[in-house]
């Protein structure tokens, strides 16, 4: 399965400010997916990213607060922008590896933010 | 518009006891469904779908779309067992994961 990293892995960050979290993948795939879990609550898709389009969002998130890049296969980026403390999550992106024998989602290990 | 429901936030079983997780779900097309775990400190990793039909870790999981459900078991449950697990539904198109509310297990020695 295809392995996948984040950075930063946490994060205390300003009331107002904005963080960008990157993911990278070791092999080129398709599909990169956003998640966010707030504190005690399940996942929840952020947007889809593909590579060479414009991000696809879910209902309730917005490109402005959320932008998202994905320059390649390999690599894309989530910005959480103008951060309230409602902003504390732990965000995760996710790959669907094509090339599995049983394709499926595979996540990264999460960013930990939390907004003061 | 789909969803996912896991009734219980917390089953405590002792090791040796079986263990079943409930996840019902809505939608009205044809859903592929799966089982996500998260052991302390470690990432969320795949568990099993429902289109392998295989067995993990002692864990199997029957699709039962008279019922709208997917429940997870494992007749004999270990400590290592214990964690959350999530059941995720992906609808036909989108290849979007709609996730449960997870189900933290817990297993006494």
């Amino acid at each position: 399965s295809a392995v996948i990293s984040q950075k930063p892995s946490r994060d205390i960050c300003q009331r107002g400010t904005s963080l960008t979290i990157q993911c990278q993948v070791d092999s080129q795939v398709t599909m990169m997916f956003w998640y966010r879990q707030q504190p005690g609550q399940s996942l929840t898709l952020i947007a889809t990213a593909n590579q060479g389009s414009e991000a696809t969002y879910e209902s309730g998130f917005v490109i402005d607060k959320f932008p998202i890049s994905r320059p390649n296969l390999t690599f894309s980026t989530l910005t959480v922008s103008n951060m309230s403390p409602e902003d504390s999550s732990i965000y995760l992106c996710s790959v669907e590896d094509k090339g599995a024998r049983n394709p499926s989602q595979f996540f990264g290990p999460g960013t930990r933010l939390t907004v003061l | 518009a789909q969803r996912v429901t896991q009734p219980e936030k917390l089953l405590s079983v002792f090791k040796g006891a079986p263990v079943e997780l409930k996840c019902n779900y809505s939608y009205s097309g044809s859903p592929e469904l799966f089982w996500y775990v998260q052991y302390s400190r470690q990432r969320l990793q795949l568990l099993l779908r429902h289109i392998s039909r295989e067995s993990i870790k002692g864990f199997t999981a029957d699709l039962n779309k008279g019922e709208t459900s997917f429940h997870l078991k494992k007749p004999f449950a270990q400590e290592e067992d214990s964690a959350m697990y999530y059941c995720a539904l992906n609808a036909a198109a989108g290849n979007k994961l709609t996730f449960g509310g997870g189900t933290r297990v817990l297993v006494k020695p």
